[in-house]
């Protein structure tokens, strides 16, 4: 079945360390995000990539990286300089192009917490 | 810019009673405009979507909305809950020049009473 795998779903962090989020699909997609979730906050965007070897920062993309090696891996860097990483991170891709109208897909999302 | 809100962060319904989500949107050209919907500790999955053609969608688990120009409105409704529609939702938007971004509300918690 076609889809977005997240690893790990738990994560926890002692202050001053960088972790990475895994995310990888399967579904052909051209564009990956990133976004952060916090209780009564909705989902805020991180960063975001239309095509392989380029991505943008999104809202809050201060104390986080990514990469996009491979078409069908995102990964997302937590480091040491974001204040306030303990949330709950989701991954998500779509069909590419400026034509809009395409679903995002989500991941099942893992929960960063900061010790 | 585009933006999305939702009245009311928490809405309580009787099992069996019409379910009715709000979600107003601002856009500078005509949007694209989805629902999901969240379970605890999970992605969000979608429920539904417009982007052109008929005003009103069908979406999954009896859900619909309607796409209002002249209100700037895609609510959200099923006319009889059930237990397990209780959940998280989110309206989100989308503009046909700002490629796939998706601009999501901050969400409305659903609870369904039995």
């Amino acid at each position: 079945d076609g889809g977005i795998t997240q690893s790990p779903k738990y994560l926890f962090r002692k202050e001053g360390q960088n972790v990475t989020l895994s995310c990888e699909q399967n579904l052909n997609h051209d564009a990956m995000y990133w976004y952060r979730q916090d209780p009564g906050q909705g989902l805020r965007l991180i960063y975001y990539s239309q095509i392989v070897n380029d991505f943008q920062k999104g809202d809050i993309a201060e104390g986080y990286s990514v990469s996009r090696e491979k078409k069908e891996s995102f990964p997302l860097t937590v480091t040491s300089a974001q204040k306030n990483p303990t949330a709950f991170y989701l991954c998500a891709s779509s069909k590419g192009g400026l034509a809009g109208g395409n679903e995002q897909f989500f991941g099942p999302g893992t929960r960063l917490t900061v010790l | 810019a585009q933006s999305v809100t939702q009245l009311g962060s928490h809405v309580s319904v009787s099992e069996g009673a019409l379910v009715l989500l709000r979600c107003n949107y601002s856009s500078s050209v005509p949007p694209y405009l989805f629902w999901y919907v969240q379970y605890p500790n999970q992605g969000l999955q979608l429920l539904l979507k417009y982007t052109t053609g008929a005003t009103l969608v069908k979406g999954i688990n009896g859900f619909e909305a309607e796409f209002k120009k002249s209100e700037t409105s895609f609510h959200l409704t099923k006319p009889s809950a059930h237990m397990s529609d209780a959940a998280e939702y989110f309206c989100a938007v989308s503009e046909a020049n700002y490629g796939q971004n998706f601009v999501f509300g901050p969400g409305t918690r659903l609870s369904v009473l039995p």
